[in-house]
């Protein structure tokens, strides 16, 4: 069946960029997503890429596709501590398939 | 106020209770989902339901079950709550057609203990 693979740490110093990656099984789906999770809170849609695009550029965050690969990577520039919290990738249409997510820790 | 909500936010109860946990929305998205979340294991979907009449199970529907009692209201149910229930469980909701995409829309989760 569909999966979606991350891994479940990173961290990183205020400053710094980050890079949260993301492999996924299923190559129909017309978009790709990115959520972010805030402690103590629900998911939030951060950004999405559209299956066929390559790349997608949002002020800080740079998403990156490779579709032959199946991997999707999520870049956030000078990252801030605020940007601490825990990323999920998904990919699915009408239903969603979410991967474990990655815990984001920027350190001062 | 919030578009998505979900009651109770905690609840602790014993094994072999029955539970219902309640999700409200006013975004009047036809579509509705419940999620449980483990830490290591993201977010495995429950159960679906696209419209009123339309319900889907999900990758990990057993021991739960759900109502759809109005486009705004979607319930899910445990018949007899077992330990390995214990979770942090999410409804959220979509509007079918977006252009940009299947965007969802989460409440702020109910965390549930059984003990």
């Amino acid at each position: 069946g569909e999966d979606v693979e991350q891994s479940l740490f990173l961290s990183v110093r205020e400053g710094d960029s980050s890079v949260i990656n993301c492999t996924y099984t299923d190559s129909s789906s017309t978009y790709l997503y990115w959520y972010k999770q805030e402690p103590g809170a629900g998911l939030q849609l951060l950004t999405y890429i559209f299956s066929n695009m390559d790349m997608k550029q949002d002020q800080r965050l740079t998403v990156l596709l490779n579709k032959k690969d199946k991997h999707l990577s999520l870049r956030i520039a000078d990252t801030q501590t605020g940007d601490s919290a825990i990323y999920f990738c998904a990919e699915g249409e009408g239903k969603l398939i979410f991967g474990q997510g990655t815990e984001l820790s920027v350190k001062p | 106020d919030a578009d998505v909500t979900q009651t109770p936010r905690n609840r602790i109860t014993k094994t072999g209770k029955r539970i219902m946990l309640e999700c409200s929305q006013t975004k009047g998205h036809d579509r509705m989902y419940w999620y449980r979340q483990d830490p290591g294991l993201g977010l495995r979907l429950i159960y679906y339901s696209f419209d009123v009449k339309d319900i889907n199970k999900g990758e990990i529907s057993d021991g739960y079950s759900v109502s759809r009692q109005a486009q705004a209201k979607f319930s899910l149910s445990l018949e007899s709550a077992i330990p390995n229930q214990t979770a942090l469980y999410f409804c959220a909701t979509s509007d079918r057609g977006k252009s940009s995409g299947d965007e969802q829309f989460f409440g702020p989760g109910t965390r549930l203990t059984v003990l």
